[in-house]
């Protein structure tokens, strides 16, 4: 278990560009998470994945926002367009749930991409 | 929809004092809760967590917090503040069904030697 990573952790981009992030989760785990942090703020849920089926996306996930999961392994965030409201920190999470259990698995974040946009 | 609120953005703590970090929640249901710390350039770590049972929870690094339904809080201590401690704690909410983390604002720790 070498736990979750992303890639890369820095992005530096210019207004406009498009921008993909990687996650790879825990192997065994079925559920990943997206997260985006901005400076003095906790983390805001983006969207989720049970499997390589996306369930949930939150309002801030605007159209220039996609994310995939392929073969319900590691996920991507493509951020088309981008913008400097895009500037954060993207946390990738991942945890083993099992349905009907009830009570949430512990989520594990990664070390998250911070994304500035010039 | 479910929220925390965690008040006071940068608490400072003397080596050796009680540190006690506040987190009150807000929820239609009964909820999950959850502390996670976060050292620079590194991910969440979690703490601890509630779900069901024992309202007093241990969790790593000495750190326990106690779910008071009355007063919808799940306060945040440890008896004796180490230099390791420094780092930014997150307060967080679910609820069965709904599998988002809900995170406060976070308070930035700072410990005084």
């Amino acid at each position: 278990d070498t736990g979750v990573s992303q890639d890369p952790r820095h992005k530096i981009t210019k207004r406009g560009q498009n921008v993909t992030f990687r996650c790879d989760p825990i192997s065994e785990h079925n559920r990943l998470y997206w997260y985006r942090q901005t400076l003095g703020q906790g983390p805001e849920f983006l969207t989720y994945f049970q499997n390589e089926a996306q369930l949930e996306k939150s309002r801030l996930l605007s159209d220039r926002f996609s994310a995939e999961r392929p073969k319900g392994s590691f996920s991507t965030l493509e951020i088309q367009r981008t913008e400097q409201g895009d500037s954060a920190m993207y946390l990738c999470a991942s945890s083993l749930e099992y349905v009907g259990a009830g009570a949430p698995d512990t989520q594990y974040f990664g070390p998250g991409t911070r994304l500035t946009v010039l | 929809a479910q929220s925390v609120t965690q008040l006071g953005s940068h608490v400072s703590v003397s080596e050796g004092a009680l540190v006690l970090l506040r987190c009150n929640y807000s929820s239609s249901v009964p909820p999950y809760l959850f502390w996670y710390v976060q050292y620079p350039n590194q991910g969440l770590q979690l703490l601890l967590k509630y779900t069901t049972g024992a309202t007093l929870v241990k969790g790593i690094n000495g750190f326990e917090a106690e779910f008071k339904k009355s007063e919808t809080s799940f306060h945040l201590t440890k008896p004796s503040a180490h230099m390791s401690d420094a780092a930014e704690y997150f307060c967080a909410v679910s609820d069965y069904g709904n599998n988002r983390l809900a995170f406060g604002k976070g308070n930035q720790v700072v410990v005084i030697p």
